[in-house]
């Protein structure tokens, strides 16, 4: 069954970085493009970034853009998220979803990134 | 990019139907027929529930049923059930692969 697993949160300080991975499996990774999407506790789902299919196209929420890389390893058939400079409004559960008509389907489990001192 | 605008409570009977609106502009809803639709138990992931308006994932009941009219897209859940309160979140395409999110809905079934 089509399968994402989201790994890499943890407890980082401010200013400092953290990569996120998404495990793909149960379907052929190379033919969807992928989103991240974030939920600060308590909050709404705020979308974060996608990737093509072919990896050339990549995009960012306004909040995100200089800060954050979206990338993926079709060879591994993971999905990544470099966190540069974070700030404590990062503090969220990240979720991982496979892309198609600019929908998420199925999302993963997220992986909880806290950004504190 | 502002997020859509969904009301933060709506509640219904069981066996009631209940409609959930997501109101954008004419540069996200209102441009292209890529509407989603999220309902989220607490403490899971979301999982969709209508796209590309009032398009249904296998396994999705037919009690769930989207509609959109200029830049306003609704959610309709019909013959209500305990295992529908949930919150539910409206997602759009907004060009230049640009994706936004409502803030959310929280179902009561009373």
């Amino acid at each position: 069954q089509v399968q994402l697993v989201e790994s890499g949160g943890g407890v980082v300080q401010p200013g400092r970085s953290l990569r996120l991975s998404c495990a793909a499996s149960g379907f052929t990774f190379n033919n969807y493009g992928m989103h991240w999407v974030r939920q600060a506790p308590g909050k709404g789902l705020e979308w974060v970034a996608v990737i093509s299919k072919d990896g050339t196209t990549k995009n960012y929420a306004d909040s995100m853009k200089g800060r954050f890389t979206i990338s993926r390893d079709d060879s591994k058939d993971t999905l990544y998220l470099q966190m540069n400079s974070l700030r404590g409004e990062d503090t969220a559960v990240y979720y991982c979803a496979r892309g198609g008509s600019w929908s998420g389907d199925p999302w993963g489990q997220g992986t909880l990134v806290i950004v504190s001192s | 990019q502002s997020a859509l605008t969904q009301p933060p409570s709506a509640s219904g009977s069981p066996g009631q139907s209940v409609t959930i609106s997501c109101t954008g502009t004419s540069s996200d809803i209102g441009a292209y027929n890529y509407v989603s639709w999220y309902q989220q138990h607490p403490g899971t992931a979301p999982k969709l529930i209508i796209y590309e308006v009032t398009k249904r994932p296998s396994g999705v009941p037919d009690r769930f049923s989207g509609s959109k009219s200029g830049n306003t897209a609704s959610l309709t859940v019909s013959g209500l059930q305990a295992e529908d309160e949930a919150d539910y979140y409206c997602s759009s395409y907004a060009g230049s692969t640009n994706v936004i999110f409502g803030g959310g809905t929280k179902l009561t079934v009373l």
